[in-house]
């Protein structure tokens, strides 16, 4: 099955900065890579995805980045924010009709003011 | 009901006894999805239905069970529960499972004692 790997697992930043998140992933069939906020007491949710047709995909403050090749992707926060403190997930989807993805640990992010 | 509802919100449960989480959505999403999370360990899938009466289980599925009579509805049962069972249970749904995002709910906070 796939295996994701997240790093780091803590992160701080001074509010301003750019904050990068990396994962890497195991099966070379995967095709498509969401990542998830989760705020403090809050449940996940979706902030942005990419698929393997494409090498880069931009939101406002956010992207992320796919290497097919290397098997790793990345999301990059510019102009951080105290807001954008939470815990982030990435995942990457099960090959072979599974119907599901696979987290990573997660990454706790803190922007210092 | 908009999304995905859960609940309860939080129990308190006697080591032993029967428990029953609800999970509905009315997004008519095909897929749907049981995890926990715990302190440093992420999201663990316990168990998954990639449609209406199909389920398969995940990465930690010992000690629950799962049905899917109908679309919308994902019941997770612990039949005798322990205090290792003790975490926060989410709920999630998607369209298709592996190439769009999930919905997460509110989540349940269980303490077996």
């Amino acid at each position: 099955g796939e295996n994701v790997e997240q790093h780091p697992s803590t992160l701080s930043v001074q509010e301003g900065d750019s904050a990068v998140i990396k994962c890497t992933y195991s099966d070379s069939a995967s095709n498509y890579f969401p990542w998830y906020k989760q705020e403090l007491g809050k449940r996940p949710q979706l902030i942005i995805d990419i698929r393997s047709n494409v090498g880069e995909k931009k939101d406002q403050r956010i992207a992320v980045t796919l290497n097919k090749t290397a098997k790793h992707f990345s999301l990059h926060i510019t102009e951080t924010q105290p807001e954008d403190s939470a815990v982030y997930f990435c995942a990457a989807n099960d090959s072979g009709g599974y119907q599901k993805v696979t987290f990573g640990i997660g990454t706790k992010l803190q922007v210092i003011p | 009901i908009a999304g995905i509802t859960q609940a309860p919100t939080s129990q308190i449960l006697a080591a032993g006894r029967r428990m029953t989480l609800r999970c509905t959505q009315d997004m008519r999403h095909n897929a749907m999805y049981w995890y926990r999370q715990d302190l440093g360990l992420g999201l663990r899938l316990i168990h998954y239905s990639n449609t209406a009466g199909t389920t398969g289980k995940g990465e930690v599925p010992d000690g629950y069970s799962v049905s899917r009579a109908n679309t919308d509805d994902f019941p997770l049962t612990l039949a005798s529960a322990v205090p290792s069972q003790t975490s926060v249970y989410f709920c999630a749904s998607s369209p298709t499972g592996s190439d769009y995002g999930y919905t997460f709910g509110s989540g349940t906070r269980l303490t077996v004692v």
